[in-house]
């Protein structure tokens, strides 16, 4: 079993569309946990960090469930610009900082 | 923000050479890098932890002799694949720590082997 799992898409939405991307992760002891972007043929950028509590940033939504291993990503009122692939990001526990990263979703926006 | 920048950004050599990849912390110091491996429509998959003054640590998988890395000072990490051929064709990508939450990534260098 992967240790984190997208499901690849790709997502084929319209502009203004809301669109939800999810995540599970196996290592209960993971600690982090974050929404990467990656163009193609580009280094990912972060995009936002996941917690518990949830968190909003602009037309993105993060939420975390750690008792189901599970993350997801909202994106409302979907822009052209949004097209990319979002690839959840998990680290383990505090001795480890490397990143753990799922294959990614594709996203397209169509005009 | 904080840069890490990576050099050369592309390179294409013939199989058996040696190819060396910098990474580079631009305004910060990184006592951790990491070294990052993507192959076409997939995950990143990490190769190795570079940590400045000591030995690399390197996943279950790769080959240390193959992929050799040298961290000698605080904004410098190198990656020298030896030997290459055409399977190490890929996107590398490394990182540095910024933060005890943050890191950087560098915009990768693709490196293909004939």
């Amino acid at each position: 079993r992967k240790e984190v799992e997208q499901d690849p898409g790709p997502f084929n939405v319209p502009e203004g569309a809301t669109v939800a991307f999810n995540c599970t992760y196996s290592n209960s002891a993971s600690q982090s946990f974050f929404w990467y972007r990656q163009d193609c043929r580009k280094e990912p950028k972060l995009l936002m960090s996941v917690y518990s509590s949830g968190n909003e940033d602009g037309r993105f939504t993060a939420q975390l469930n750690r008792a189901s291993q599970y993350i997801s990503l909202l994106i409302r009122d979907s822009k052209l610009s949004d097209s990319a692939t979002y690839l959840c990001v998990v680290r383990g526990d505090t001795g480890r900082r490397a990143l753990t990263f799922g294959s990614g979703t594709r996203l397209q926006v169509q005009p | 923000g904080a840069v890490v920048s990576q050099h050369p950004s592309r390179v294409i050599c013939k199989s058996g050479t040696s190819v060396k990849i910098e990474c580079r912390s631009l305004d910060f110091q990184a006592t951790t890098m990491f070294w990052y491996r993507q192959f076409p429509k997939k995950s990143l998959m990490l190769m190795a932890t570079s940590n400045e003054g000591s030995k690399a640590t390197y996943e279950q998988g790769v080959e240390k002799d193959k992929f050799l890395i040298n961290h000698a000072s605080l904004t410098l990490s190198t990656l020298t694949v030896t030997s290459a051929h055409p399977e190490d064709s890929s996107f590398y990508i490394c990182s540095a720590i910024f933060s005890a939450v943050e890191q950087f990534f560098g915009p990768g260098t693709r490196l293909t082997v004939l």
